[in-house]
């Protein structure tokens, strides 16, 4: 039983590209979420999604989007990416929303915009 | 708005010596409060969480965290850290069960053998 796996483990990338942080989990959870990590702030919830076919937007939604086509997977896309995307990005999931419901956290993908 | 303050950014302590961390929250009524831990190089893993009820709270790998409501403060404690207890420790807070988690900047703990 995997969870949740997260695609690449890290990346460089130049600024300007295009990216997209691929999150897929197997316990058939409704809700999944994306959380940036950077020092000093924690972790900043991006964007959600309550079930598939729906999302919302987190607390740092702004130069990144997703998708919620399945169950399974959750893309995090960066349509042009800027340095100060530069962060540790954690894809969670749960079996429904809200804070009742245990948070299970993939292993992260550190990208590096230059 | 809800925020959560861990005012420890690096704690070090030496093995088989007791532990507390502080988290304290800002919010008015009584909020949903969780623990965190994230092992180097993993994602995070939760300890334990607080809804209603008993204010003491037991969690996994033996720790517990009291919730405090006239502190504002939800501090997790272990009796004897063990070596494997070093890792980043988180604490988030919630208004409801249906709502978003608001994480804490986390406090570093290093363990000495």
């Amino acid at each position: 039983i995997a969870g949740i796996t997260q695609a690449p483990t890290s990346q460089i990338l130049a600024a300007g590209r295009r990216m997209t942080l691929r999150c897929t989990q197997d316990m058939r959870h409704n809700a999944m979420y994306w959380y940036r990590q950077d020092l000093g702030l924690g972790l900043r919830l991006i964007h959600y999604s309550n079930t598939a076919g729906t999302t919302g937007k987190g607390e740092v939604p702004d130069g990144y989007s997703v998708s919620r086509a399945n169950t399974d997977d959750f893309p995090l896309t960066l349509a042009s990416a800027v340095p100060s995307q530069t962060s540790v990005y954690f894809c969670a999931s749960s079996v429904g929303q809200g804070s009742y419901n245990e948070q299970f956290f993939g292993p992260g993908t550190r990208l590096t915009v230059l | 708005a809800q925020s959560v303050t861990q005012p420890d950014i690096h704690i070090t302590v030496s093995e088989g010596a007791s532990l507390e961390l502080r988290c304290n929250y800002s919010y008015g009524a009584t909020p949903y409060l969780f623990w965190y831990v994230q092992s180097p190089g993993q994602g995070l893993q939760l300890l334990l969480k607080y809804f209603s009820g008993d204010t003491l709270v037991q969690g996994i790998k033996g720790f517990e965290a009291e919730f405090k409501r006239s502190q504002s403060s939800f501090n997790l404690r272990k009796p004897s850290v063990h070596w494997s207890d070093a890792a980043e420790y988180f604490c988030a807070v919630a208004r409801s069960r249906v709502d978003k988690l608001i994480f804490g900047t986390g406090t570093r703990l290093q363990v000495f053998p």
